[in-house]
């Protein structure tokens, strides 16, 4: 079982649409969870961090189920640009070991 | 803010040659790493240093990969000699270090190096 898995997807949706991605990690010690953006050809760049009592940022929506291991991403009313790929992203204790998912494709169309 | 520096962009070496990269965290950041990318999958963590010492280096393949941060500044990346596999987009990042044992902070992401091995 990989350390962190996710659907590479790819997830085709219409411009308003709600999505959601599933992130799985193996490791019950995990304490920090983010959600990273990554353009085509671009570097990764953090999206959101993932709290206990789960969070907020306008239309994207983080969870984390410490009892299931998973942590989630809700995107509402989506737009064309939020087509990206959404890497999940769980460290170990300070930080110490980072373990990035494959990441999940997400193409919204007009 | 001057965000993370690598070079160079590109680089194309054929196999068995040497190739390295350079990495400028971003000021006052002390940790560093370094990730390897490869086409359709995530950052592959190869070495995390904390200052000038290094954090984790289990995922570096050391017969062939070898990286320094003398002054706990800049870091340097090599590979000698190259294979066919490690073609690849290398990423340095850098962060601060967590006040507290249970907390992780944002790591800031260089444009990458793509390298072609032939």
């Amino acid at each position: 079982r990989k350390e962190v898995e996710q659907d590479p997807g790819p997830f085709n949706v219409p411009e308003g649409a709600t999505v959601a991605f599933n992130c799985t990690y193996s490791n019950s010690a995990s304490q920090s969870f983010f959600w990273y953006r990554q353009d085509c050809r671009k570097e990764p760049k953090l999206l959101m961090s993932v709290y206990s009592s789960g969070n907020e940022d306008g239309r994207f929506t983080a969870q984390l189920n410490r009892a299931s291991q998973y942590i989630s991403l809700l995107i509402r009313d989506s737009k064309l640009s939020d087509s990206a790929t959404y890497l999940c992203v769980v460290n170990d204790t300070g930080g110490f070991k980072t373990i990035f998912g494959a990441g999940t494709r997400l193409f919204v169309k007009a | 803010e001057a965000g993370v520096a690598q070079s160079p962009r590109y680089k194309i070496i054929e196999k068995r040659q040497s190739v390295a990269f350079w990495c400028n965290p971003i000021s006052g950041h002390a940790t560093l790493y370094w990730y390897q990318q490869i086409l359709g999958q995530g950052p592959k963590l190869l070495i995390q240093f904390q200052n000038n010492g290094v954090v984790d280096d289990s995922q570096l393949p050391k017969d062939r990969f070898s990286a320094e941060r003398l002054k706990g500044v800049d870091s340097t990346l090599k590979i000698q000699p190259a294979k066919l596999e490690d073609s690849a987009v290398y990423l340095c990042a850098s962060s601060l270090v967590p006040s507290s044992p249970n907390l992780s902070y944002e790591q800031y992401f260089g444009p990458g190096t793509r390298l072609t091995v032939t």
